[in-house]
C-alpha cells in the first residue's frame, strides 16, 4: 500500500532553516510528482511547489522562491523540502503530497499524503 | 492570492449543500483541473473531486461538483454527520501553480 512516511516535528528559532522528509513506499517513486503543501495552525492549505522524482525537475510556488529548496533521493526513494530564513509565520504543519494518476493520465490532484510534519518558529 | 470560498456552510441531515470556489480565468475559469479535498479535524486533506467533476473511487456519489466561468462548485447531497468537515477547492493556474482557496468549514446541523 502507498505510504508517505515524514520526518517529526521541528522547533527552530526565527532566522534558522528546516529540512523535512517524506520517504515513500508501496509505488516506483520516481513516476510521480511530489508536492509539497503547509498549512498554518487554524489556517488553509497552501501549495509550496513540486518535484519530479525522475528528473529532478522542481516548480516553486512564487511566494517561497529563494527560500525553498527540494531534492529528492531516488535511492532510498525519499523526497526533501528544505525552507530557510525561518520566520513565526513558518510556523505550520508541512505536507507532502503524490501526484493522482488513473490510467496512464496523471491530474493535477493529490492522492496520498504525508501525516505531516509540524515546524513550529520561537524564539 | 488564494481561490475564494465562503467560509462557513451549514445544513440539517438530509438536505443539500452547496461551496462556491471563485477565482479567475488565469486558474478556475481557465482551466478544468479543479479539485476538492475534504479535511477532518487532525488528518491530512483526501481528495473528493478531481477535474471539475470527477469523482475518484471511493468517495460517495453524494458529491459532486460542476464549474461555470471562473467559479466552481462542490454539492453534497444527502448531508450526513461525517460530512461535517473542511473542504478545499483547488486549480491549476497558468503559472504552473497550483492555489487553493481558503477553506469551508461544513458544519451539520
Amino acid at each position: 500500500q502507498v505510504q508517505l512516511v515524514q520526518s517529526g516535528a521541528e522547533v527552530k528559532k526565527p532566522g534558522a532553516s528546516v529540512k523535512v522528509s517524506c520517504k515513500a513506499s508501496g509505488y516506483t517513486f520516481i513516476d510521480y510528482y511530489l508536492h509539497w503543501v503547509r498549512q498554518a495552525p487554524g489556517q488553509g492549505l497552501e501549495w509550496m511547489g513540486r518535484i519530479n522524482p525522475n528528473s529532478g525537475d522542481i516548480n516553486y510556488a512564487q511566494s517561497f522562491r529563494g527560500r525553498v529548496t527540494m531534492t529528492r533521493d531516488t535511492s532510498i526513494s525519499t523526497a526533501y523540502m528544505e525552507l530557510s530564513r525561518l520566520t513565526s509565520d513558518d510556523t505550520a504543519v508541512y505536507y507532502c503530497a503524490k501526484k493522482f494518476c488513473s490510467k496512464a493520465v496523471c491530474h493535477d490532484t493529490f492522492d496520498f499524503w504525508g501525516q505531516g510534519t509540524m515546524v513550529t518558529v520561537s524564539s | 492570492s488564494a481561490l475564494t470560498q465562503p467560509a462557513s456552510v451549514s445544513g440539517s441531515p438530509g438536505q443539500s449543500i452547496t461551496i462556491s470556489c471563485t477565482g479567475t480565468s488565469s486558474d478556475v475559469g481557465g482551466y478544468n483541473h479543479v479539485s476538492w479535498y475534504q479535511q477532518h479535524p487532525g488528518k491530512a486533506p483526501k481528495f473528493v473531486i478531481y477535474d471539475v467533476n470527477n469523482r475518484p473511487s471511493g468517495v460517495s456519489d453524494r458529491f459532486s461538483a460542476s464549474k461555470s466561468g471562473n467559479t466552481a462548485s462542490l454539492t453534497i447531497s444527502g448531508l450526513q454527520a461525517e460530512d461535517e468537515a473542511d473542504y478545499y477547492c483547488s486549480s491549476y493556474t497558468s503559472s504552473n501553480a497550483l492555489l487553493f482557496g481558503g477553506g469551508t468549514k461544513v458544519t451539520v446541523l
